[in-house]
């Protein structure tokens, strides 16, 4: 069964790079797509962007001058990066795994980590 | 973007309660829908897709149903487990998007 372990650090400057690694057990990265959703505080679900088997990426249009969503296969991981954080970036960020096809949906989920934009 | 709108935004319901929730989609996304649970504090986890098929090991209490704009999630017989926050998602133009969430409470 296929588990998601979410790291990275948990309190990020404003301006500066949130950077959170995703690392994938019990299946390989070598399939699938892989995905990036987020969750401020009380708030809904935002998704940020996805990574195919293939490399190729998709992001979200509010986000996608400072997203970048990238893989190691090597590792089994895949990595995000948020340039020029900002408060409104504090939120859960989830990995996860979608199925596509007539059944695209996200059907695997990191347990989620908390990244606070503060100085 | 494709806006998603669920109603209600909350409700309180009994132990065996039917309960439903609705979504709705700003355009026609025929049967790319789906229904996640999530609990406080813990991650979201899928219960349908394509509108109408259950996800593996989730009870049959849980259904789905619409097409094209307009879905609903039924629980049949709520219970006390099934206390938590409903989401709806749309899988047909990325970038996928979410409905605000709707809280199922204890009456």
């Amino acid at each position: 069964q296929v588990q998601l372990q979410e790291s990275g650090p948990g309190l990020v400057k404003p301006s500066e790079t949130l950077s959170l690694t995703c690392t994938v057990s019990g299946g390989s990265i070598s399939g699938n797509y892989w995905s990036w959703i987020r969750q401020p505080p009380g708030k809904g679900l935002e998704w940020v962007g996805y990574i195919s088997y293939s490399g190729v990426t998709d992001y979200n249009p509010s986000l996608k001058s400072r997203v970048t969503i990238s893989a190691d296969t090597s590792k089994n991981q895949f990595s995000l990066k948020l340039t020029s954080v900002t408060a409104a970036d504090t939120a859960v960020y989830y990995c996860a795994r979608e199925n596509w096809g007539v059944d695209t949906a996200v059907v695997v989920w990191g347990q989620g980590t908390l990244v606070t934009v503060s100085s | 973007d494709i806006q998603m709108t669920q109603s209600p935004s909350s409700l309180s319901a009994s132990v065996g309660d039917r309960v439903t929730i609705s979504c709705r989609a700003s355009q026609t996304i025929s049967t790319y829908l789906n229904w996640y649970q999530q609990k406080p504090g813990k991650a979201p986890k899928l219960l349908i897709y394509a509108a109408s098929s259950l996800q593996s090991g989730v009870p049959s209490r849980f259904s789905g149903s619409g097409s094209g704009t307009d879905f609903t999630l039924t629980i049949s017989s709520l219970q006390p487990e099934d206390f938590a926050t409903y989401f709806c998602q749309q899988s047909y133009s990325p970038p996928w998007t979410f409905g605000q969430g709707s809280m199922v409470e204890i009456k």
